[in-house]
């Protein structure tokens, strides 16, 4: 069975400092990962996917991911966190087939941005 | 285009009562799926829909709950009676065939007291 961590439960970062969300994942196969965010009262918005090619992926809001299969490792980036990014983020798995996948989620890392 | 909605976007009931939570996915998507978050826990699946058929069920926990899409549209999940440990958020998720990107609605706060 697929599973995923994020040790982080919590973070706090100053604005306009650099971020990285870990994730790793457990999986028999090639992944697809994928991490959301859910900003308060709003339902989960996708960031950015990894499905497969290049294993640097670009997503909304100036968010990038690697995917480094060799550690099952699928961290979330950004150079300069704003204010706006706090909120909780969340790394997930999906299983074969993608139209008929489930999603396994992680705890999800709560973000705090200092002033 | 109008997103996945879901309604009322909060619950609080008292234990032994029934509760039903109703999702509107987006429309012409074939699939849909419940999802579960307790209290400090991961989101959690719950089951699948294709249409108006489940295709997978296998996260339901238990018996007290039965979801249900008639006419493969809107669809309803229904807990009875509703136990303390049901609270949590419930999100909904809709997407097209073969589509690798689900699309969450703004998910249903249930308390149960």
């Amino acid at each position: 069975a697929q599973s995923v961590t994020q040790p982080d439960i919590h973070i706090t970062v100053s604005e306009g400092a650099s971020l990285e969300l870990r994730c790793n994942y457990s999986y028999g196969a090639t992944p697809y990962l994928f991490w959301y965010v859910q900003s308060p009262g709003q339902g989960l918005q996708l960031l950015l996917k990894y499905f497969s090619g290049d294993t640097l992926v670009q997503g909304i809001k100036g968010f990038e991911a690697e995917f480094k299969r060799s550690q099952s490792s699928f961290n979330l980036r950004k150079p300069s966190v704003h204010w706006s990014d706090a909120a909780e983020y969340f790394c997930a798995v999906g299983a074969l087939p993608p139209g008929y996948s489930t999603l396994t989620f992680g705890k999800g890392t709560m973000l705090l941005v200092s002033p | 285009e109008a997103g996945v909605t879901q309604f009322p976007s909060h619950s609080v009931i008292e234990k032994g009562q029934t509760v039903t939570l109703r999702c509107d996915p987006i429309s012409g998507h074939d699939n849909l799926y419940w999802y579960r978050r307790v209290m400090g826990k991961e989101i959690k699946f719950l089951l699948h829909f294709v249409k108006e058929s489940k295709q997978d069920e296998s996260g339901m926990p238990n018996n007290r709950f039965l979801a249900e899409r008639t006419g493969g549209t809107y669809s309803t999940l229904k807990v009875q009676p509703a136990e303390l440990e049901d609270s949590g958020v419930y999100f909904c998720a809709s997407n097209p065939s073969g589509s690798y990107e689900q699309y969450f609605g703004p998910g249903t706060r249930l308390t149960v007291t």
